[in-house]
């Protein structure tokens, strides 16, 4: 079975800090990491994923994560956080496969001016 | 390229009514999957299907049938609507050969009066 946690259902920054969105996650395979972005009454959109190779992904909209097996973690980052970064933010697990997608219960990312 | 395209958008219903929601993609597709999200839950996984007329139940899949006969199409049935199914429900596609990324369609926002 595999699961995903994300710490913090709310996280808030001002415009311009750092934005750290916590996944750790659980898999007894090799897992393909996701994030992805819902902004008010859309659907999701895929932000990066991870599935082999090299453990730091860039995605879009200046976000980035990176993959530590050791620390089962994909810990999504931004360096400087904009207004329209405001959304929220799932982070879900899969494997080679596998046939469905585990999702985290999502993060709200809000920013303050 | 309209990718995966829900209807309807918005559906109310009354206790006890039955409903289908549409979902079809043209990205051929073998994998689609039907999710219900709620407030602070995540997306929970309500059935999935691996290709034509393969299907199997997910997290929530109560209340709920699923057929697909075709790569397309694969539409959710409610057979008697409760007010603990007023949810926000997200359809996606995904090709496993293709790095795993999951296409959500917009959505479908419904209400059981």
């Amino acid at each position: 079975a595999q699961s995903v946690t994300q710490l913090g259902s709310h996280v808030s920054v001002s415009e311009g800090a750092l934005v750290l969105l916590r996944c750790n996650y659980s898999s007894s395979v090799p897992p393909y990491l996701f994030w992805y972005v819902q902004y008010p009454n859309q659907g999701l959109q895929l932000l990066l994923k991870y599935t082999t190779g090299a453990t730091l992904v860039k995605g879009i909209n200046g976000f980035e994560a990176e993959f530590k097996k050791s620390e089962t973690s994909f810990h999504l980052t931004k360096p400087s956080a904009h207004m329209s970064d405001a959304a929220e933010y799932f982070c879900a697990v899969t494997s080679s496969g596998y046939s469905t997608l585990t999702f985290g219960k999502g993060t709200m990312l809000l920013v303050s001016p | 390229n309209a990718g995966v395209t829900q209807t309807p958008k918005f559906q109310v219903l009354k206790t006890g009514q039955s409903m289908t929601l549409q979902c079809a993609q043209d990205m051929n597709h073998e994998y689609m999957s039907w999710y219900r999200q709620d407030p602070g839950m995540g997306l929970r996984l309500i059935h999935y299907s691996v290709g034509a007329g393969i299907t199997d139940q997910g997290e929530v899949p109560n209340g709920y049938n699923v057929s697909r006969s075709t790569t397309e199409d694969f539409p959710l049935r409610l057979l008697s609507a409760a007010p603990s199914q007023t949810s926000v429900y997200f359809c996606a596609s995904r090709d496993p050969l293709a790095g795993n990324i999951q296409y959500f369609g917009a959505g479908t926002r419904l209400s059981v009066l």
